[in-house]
């Protein structure tokens, strides 16, 4: 069975700062897919950023990017910039991609409290 | 376009109720998850749907647990006789279709059994 780990439990940063999040997971497939979620109080999970196993580029979005090493099995997020509006959780997922990418649901890591001081 | 609906936002029940969460998906989504996120288990995927039909329900916690979806849009989450242990926030999300890896996530209903 696949496993996430978040090692985090809690991450503070100064407004306009930069701060990472770390991840590692553990799986024995070679394809799948991770993800970053957010989720504010509001409890509604926000997709963050996903990177496709197969692909050797970090993915980015905005000031979103991920440091991706696949034979570490370990997937970061770099959060530059850090704004009042990113504090929230983060969860990490995996999810395998031939089963169809969800049928086996994904796995989350149990997730990072990431607290913005002004 | 509307996003993943879930009825309702809150619900307290007492030990040993019935209850029904409702999950509403993206219009056209054909797949369909519920995931369940308590403090001591974390988020734990319970059931997919693809379509109407759910091809694995090992992940439901207990057969107090039943899920169905019908006319492959509206699904309800039953629990049956419910536990303390059954707290906890239930999350329904959708994708375009099984093969589709992004799923979006609707805002959960928050259980509490007393």
């Amino acid at each position: 069975a696949q496993t996430v780990t978040q090692s985090q439990p809690e991450m503070s940063v100064q407004e306009a700062e930069t701060v990472t999040l770390s991840c590692t997971y553990d799986t024995s497939e070679s394809d799948y897919y991770l993800f970053w979620y957010k989720q504010p109080p509001s409890r509604q999970m926000i997709l963050v950023i996903r990177q496709e196993a197969y692909k050797q580029q970090n993915a980015t979005e905005n000031r979103f990017s991920v440091n991706f090493q696949k034979a570490a099995k370990s997937f970061s997020l770099k959060i530059s910039d850090s704004q009042l509006g990113d504090a929230a959780m983060y969860f990490c997922a995996y999810s395998e991609m031939y089963s169809g990418g969800g049928a086996d649901g994904l796995t989350f890591g149990k997730g990072t409290h990431l607290i913005i001081q002004p | 376009g509307a996003g993943v609906s879930q009825s309702p936002s809150n619900k307290v029940t007492e030990k040993g109720k019935d209850v029904e969460l409702r999950c509403d998906p993206i219009s056209g989504h054909t797949a369909l998850y519920w995931y369940r996120q308590s403090l001591g288990q974390g988020l734990e995927f319970l059931i997919y749907f693809q379509g109407n039909s759910a091809p694995d329900k090992s992940g439901l916690p207990s057969d107090r647990f039943s899920a169905e979806r019908t006319g492959g849009s509206v699904s309800t989450l039953t629990i049956q006789r419910t536990q303390q242990e059954d707290s906890a926030v239930y999350l329904c999300a959708s994708s375009l279709n099984s093969a589709h890896y992004e799923q979006y996530f609707g805002p959960g209903t928050r259980l509490t059994v007393t």
